[in-house]
């Protein structure tokens, strides 16, 4: 299984709601990634986590709390956020930080805030 | 963070036809990737190149580096309307290889 999986696929939020957006991988992989991307710009780095660990912040607001239960799963929790925070989402894994030699990206969460 | 830069943003061509898309960088590097991008989707790593590589192949596709100019480039032989997608660059700088510096992209249509 070489899959990195997403949820949801579309996401249409109100500033006042609360939401999750799930990601899990089974290759065994001990870093996972939050990047967020606007349209025809590249990914921009949120958030990684490190066996399970947060090692890596990128001065993410605090609307945005990610969490790593265990280490097949990824999740970030959304409140409060604002209409600039329409993006797509992307989790990534890879085996370790320390060699960043590929990255495997799920396909993303659509997200809207209204 | 330093991004990289690639050109042209956007390439127009033909089926069958060669697609080369160049990427530069800032500062020393460990290794860099190239990525596609479908529209909307997640991105998918296509070839690693390290820096004390100069040429790479996979397929369809020929990865050249050249560290005295910090840039790379990027080319697909005989192009098909599937390969229609954005592509990105994307560095593991020396001395600091936590994260990777992604490019700008190249946006790529392959008409049939």
């Amino acid at each position: 299984d070489t899959e990195v999986t997403q949820t949801p696929k579309h996401l249409v939020m109100g500033m006042t709601n609360k939401k999750s957006l799930k990601c899990e991988q089974h290759m065994g992989h001990r870093a996972m990634y939050w990047y967020k991307q606007k349209a025809k710009k590249p990914p921009e780095l949120m958030f990684v986590y490190s066996y399970e660990k947060l090692s890596i912040n990128e001065s993410v607001p605090s609307r945005f709390s990610p969490e790593c239960p265990n280490s097949s799963l990824l999740n970030l929790h959304l409140h409060a956020l604002q209409p600039e925070d329409s993006a797509l989402y992307l989790c990534a894994s890879s085996p370790r930080t320390e060699s960043n030699e590929k990255l495997f990206f799920g396909s993303g969460t659509q997200l809207s805030v209204l | 963070s330093q991004q990289g830069e690639e050109d042209p943003q956007a390439l127009s061509i033909q089926e069958g036809e060669n697609a080369t898309m160049n990427c530069s960088y800032k500062t020393s590097i460990n290794n860099l990737q190239w990525y596609r991008q479908n529209s909307g989707r997640g991105l998918v790593h296509l070839i690693l190149i390290r820096s004390n590589e100069r040429e790479k192949h996979s397929g369809r596709l020929r990865v050249t580096l050249d560290t005295s100019k910090k840039s790379s480039s990027l080319l697909i032989t005989a192009s098909r309307a599937a390969d229609t997608a954005s592509y990105f660059c994307a560095t593991v700088n020396a001395g600091n290889n936590r994260k990777l510096i992604w490019g700008l992209g190249t946006s790529l249509a392959v008409n049939p």
